[in-house]
């Protein structure tokens, strides 16, 4: 398996720009999270689905964020408008059992100016 | 809030030596995980504790856990440049998700 793919790896935008980040996890894992990795916080999840379906996400900082999991190998995670101070490094990773070893993707790096 | 807190924040050892860091966590857990990130990374599980073990070992990594103090300890013997990164722990608490710890850097001097 070529393990949890995410795409842009690097993504620069304009403040007030539609940002879309996607992931596709690795085939078979029922569980999908999505984290944000910055200086200052840490690593922090945003949100997480199971078998496509959103569970918690109490960690979207606001209204801006969003997330889809259309399917069992595609999510997205959309920012409208962005931010400034939404630069950071987007994680997505999965696993069989939310609390097991998960696996990440290589992560993007979102700077917006 | 964070569920653990690694300690140090950064170390720095010279080649062969050995290197220890420390995870300390709030509430009780089933298992305790340490993952490492390398610069630019996503994150890469190392080894995966559950809450009746003790110690673990895996390669020159080993790995404590003592839930009466409600830490950990993650040892890097013979340390190799390729083992400069930061190493993160993660528990579980009392949810179905995992919390990551602050961190360690970890430089190693060749």
């Amino acid at each position: 398996d070529a393990g949890v793919i995410q795409s842009p790896r690097h993504e620069v935008t304009e403040m007030g720009q539609e940002v879309t980040l996607r992931c596709k996890p690795i085939s078979g894992h029922d569980y999908l999270f999505w984290y944000r990795q910055t200086m200052m916080r840490g690593l922090e999840l945003l949100i997480y689905f199971n078998n496509n379906v959103p569970i918690d996400d109490s960690g979207m900082p606001e209204d801006r964020f969003s997330a889809k999991m259309p399917n069992a190998s595609f999510s997205t995670l959309k920012i409208q408008p962005s931010e400034p101070r939404d630069s950071a490094v987007y994680f997505c990773a999965s696993t069989y059992r939310p609390t097991d070893t998960q696996y990440f993707g290589p992560g993007t790096r979102l700077t917006v100016l | 809030s964070q569920q653990g807190e690694e300690d140090p924040q950064a170390l720095s050892i010279q080649e062969g030596e050995n290197a220890t860091m420390n995870c300390s966590y709030k509430t009780s857990i089933n298992n305790l995980q340490w993952y490492r990130q390398n610069s630019g990374r996503g994150l890469v599980h190392l080894i995966l504790i559950r809450s009746n073990e003790r110690e673990k070992h895996s390669g020159r990594l080993r790995v404590t856990l003592d839930t009466s103090k409600k830490s950990s300890s993650l040892l890097i013997t013979a340390s190799q440049a390729a083992d400069t990164a930061s190493y993160f722990c993660a528990t579980d608490g009392d949810t179905d998700k995992l919390i990551f710890g602050t961190g360690t850097r970890l430089q190693v001097f060749p």
